[in-house]
């Protein structure tokens, strides 16, 4: 069964730095894979996806993933953090239609 | 992107009473609808899988007689928690997939924060 692992249940840097989520993936076959975003008492929007096309995915936000089969990651990473990038970041594995499983999260903090 | 509508956004309720979710996709035919829970600072449980016209698939420990889910048309999926008690307090999500076109994405509904009294 596909599974995903976020490294780090809260990440925290400083306004202007590099923004480096985690997150590795268990899976027999390619899989598809996605980041999302979550604001306090909202649903989730879809930051970048991977679906077997080029292995670096950029997204909205200026966030931006690659792929890594090797090492079966899909580190989610931003070259500037900005304050409105404060909220809860969640990766996701699915195999074509089949449902989404999510990783624990990771609550990325921004210091001003 | 599409838009998945879900309503309402809160609800409080009495115990034992019951309380219904909708989650609409609102440009698109979603042949497949998932609902999720999520509790306080951790990720999402999928509960059950949602097709048009047939019954749902539920996850492993999901009550299917206390979570009733309905998804009688290609835009309309509904959820509604039976007899709720306090531990039903949650924020509820939706999501859909319009997967008509083949796409891979799945939408989310804006979730539903449900309080039991």
């Amino acid at each position: 069964a596909q599974s995903v692992t976020q490294l780090g249940s809260h990440v925290s840097v400083s306004e202007g730095a590099l923004v480096l989520l985690r997150c590795n993936y268990s899976s027999s076959v390619p899989p598809y894979l996605f980041w999302y975003v979550q604001y306090p008492n909202q649903g989730l929007q879809l930051l970048l996806k991977y679906t077997s096309a080029a292995t670096l995915v950029k997204g909205i936000n200026g966030f931006e993933a690659e792929f890594k089969k090797s090492e079966t990651s899909f580190h989610l990473t931003k070259p500037s953090a900005h304050m409105s990038d404060a909220a809860e970041y969640f990766c996701a594995v699915s195999f074509g239609a089949q449902k989404l499983v999510f990783g624990q999260g990771t609550r990325l903090t921004i210091n001003p | 992107g599409a838009v998945v509508s879900q309503h309402p956004s809160w609800v409080i309720c009495k115990s034992g009473t019951s309380v219904k979710i909708e989650c609409r996709s609102l440009d698109f035919q979603a042949t497949t609808m998932f609902w999720y829970r999520q509790f306080p600072k951790q990720s999402l449980m999928l509960m059950a899988t949602s097709n048009e016209g047939s019954k749902a698939t539920y996850e492993q420990g999901v009550e299917k007689d206390k979570f009733l889910i309905n998804h009688a048309s290609l835009t309309l999926s509904t959820l509604t928690v039976t007899s709720a008690h306090p531990e039903d307090s949650s924020f509820y999500i939706c999501s859909a997939r319009d997967l008509g076109t083949g796409n891979t994405e799945a939408f989310f509904g804006q979730g539903t924060r449900l309080t039991v009294v």
